[in-house]
């Protein structure tokens, strides 16, 4: 099956810094991804869609200027916590797809602010 | 907004068989899916269902729907170690891998 990787799998930062979190997709092109954040114990919440080329499309509540979306290619978006605090700590989970096809999960990212 | 439901934990022993329980509230759901997440991996889809359909059945996985109690179970028959992993369901309206809306996810915990 379609392969998506994320980078890092998991990042300790201070309080204020910002954190880049990639997500791949290594065997197919990916002209849609998602990225989904996961609290313990909870379920995927749905936090912005990123087409190839285009402006990622938010979810209610999620804020654009915190959270920092790029999918500058059809192999690769970025997700950019900015001066991150503690609430931000998460676990971040990336999934693209290409055309009309499911959704293929990366492993996830565990984001701790300290 | 939609909102889909199961419970947290569930633990059978070796050889049987799991049922794991969804419920759903938004009636326009056409698609309702079931994935497996394990430890240190992305979710992998294990199977779906149209909602037009009562039952699908792929090896040892039995997905039974119930549209109008709006209730979606997923039965692993001869549960092995290897199921050990928390199990979400998610529903969407359109398909074609666009937006899912998932459950809170059953932990399965096989014992021997």
């Amino acid at each position: 099956g379609a392969v998506v990787s994320q980078h890092p799998s998991w990042v300790i930062c201070k309080s204020g810094t910002s954190v880049k979190i990639e997500c791949r997709s290594l065997d197919f092109q990916a002209t849609t991804m998602f990225w989904y954040r996961q609290f313990p114990k909870q379920s995927l919440m749905l936090m912005a869609t990123s087409n190839e080329g285009s402006k990622a499309t938010y979810e209610q509540g999620v804020e654009k200027d915190k959270f920092l979306i790029n999918h500058a290619s059809l192999t690769l978006s970025t997700l950019t916590v900015t001066s991150a605090h503690p609430e931000d700590s998460s676990f971040y989970i990336c999934s693209a797809k290409e055309s009309y096809n499911e959704q293929f999960f990366g492993p996830g990212t565990r984001l701790t602010v300290l | 907004g939609e909102d889909v439901e199961q419970s947290l934990f569930l633990s059978v022993r070796e050889g049987d068989s799991s049922v794991i329980n969804c419920t759903y509230t938004d009636s326009s759901s056409t698609y309702l899916y079931w994935y497996k997440q394990e430890p240190g991996a992305g979710l992998q889809l294990l199977t779906y269902i149209f909602s037009n359909m009562d039952m699908k059945q792929d090896q040892r996985l039995t997905v039974l729907l119930n549209k109008k109690d709006k209730h979606l179970s997923l039965r692993i028959a001869d549960t092995q170690t290897g199921d050990s992993a928390i199990y979400f369901c998610a529903e969407s309206s359109t398909g074609g891998g666009n937006k899912l809306t998932f459950g809170t996810g059953t932990q399965l915990k096989v014992e021997l």
